[in-house]
């Protein structure tokens, strides 16, 4: 299984739902990553976790708040969206450190097209 | 990690070879070279990586000048399937993240 799922596909939501956007990995990859992309512009690093634990916040709003609730899956929960944060969520994973026999490349999911009203 | 520079945009005729340049001026003896690609609205995509040696796969080949100051993807016969923004990223070895994407090249391959 080399697939990296992202849940749901498409979402639309106002200013005051709370929602979640998932994605899980089967590779046993050790390092995850959730990336925005804007339409016509390339994917911006939101966070890292790394062996479960956030490694790197990108300066992001409270608003987003990631988890990660074991070595397959990493959540991203959203509050109190603006509609400047409608854009497509990637998720992706890496077997580790590159380096040796680790080659350090990034797996993408799909992604979630998020829509905010 | 080092920055990339890619020209924003190229065509290429189906069938034929397109060469895809990078500049990574600033790289470092420890930063690998990443390509990747992203087809309209999907997630981007592995091409290939390379550290010192010039690399082969099923899908392309990378050239890294001696000085590792830049590189070239070669797609030896581009197909329109091969239309997709393309980005070259540098990441440092043994880093757990900060895989920055950089503007990437918009190539069009036309029949």
């Amino acid at each position: 299984d080399t697939e990296v799922t992202q849940t749901p596909k498409h979402l639309v939501m106002g200013m005051t739902n709370k929602k979640s956007l998932k994605c899980e990995q089967h590779m046993g990859h050790r390092a995850m990553y959730w990336y925005k992309q804007k339409a016509k512009k390339p994917p911006e690093l939101m966070f890292v976790y790394s062996y479960e634990k956030l490694s790197i916040n990108e300066s992001v709003p409270s608003r987003f708040s990631p988890e990660c609730p074991n070595s397959s899956l990493l959540n991203l929960h959203l509050h109190a969206l603006q509609p400047e944060d409608s854009a497509l969520y990637l998720c992706a994973s890496s077997r580790g450190l590159a380096g040796g026999l680790n080659t350090g490349e990034l797996f993408f999911g799909e992604g979630s097209r998020l829509t905010v009203l | 990690d080092a920055k990339t520079t890619q020209p924003t945009s190229m065509d290429c005729a189906e069938g034929r070879a397109a060469n895809l340049p990078c500049n990574h001026s600033t790289i470092s003896g420890n930063e690998y070279v990443y390509w990747y690609r992203q087809i309209h609205s999907q997630g981007p995509q592995y091409i290939i990586h390379g550290l010192k040696n010039n690399e082969t796969n099923e899908m392309a080949s990378l050239i890294i000048t001696e000085d590792r100051k830049s590189s070239t993807l070669i797609l030896p016969h581009a197909t329109l399937r091969d239309t997709a923004v393309y980005y070259c990223i540098v990441r440092v070895v043994d880093s757990w993240g900060k895989f920055q994407f950089g503007a990437g090249t918009q190539v069009v391959v036309t029949p």
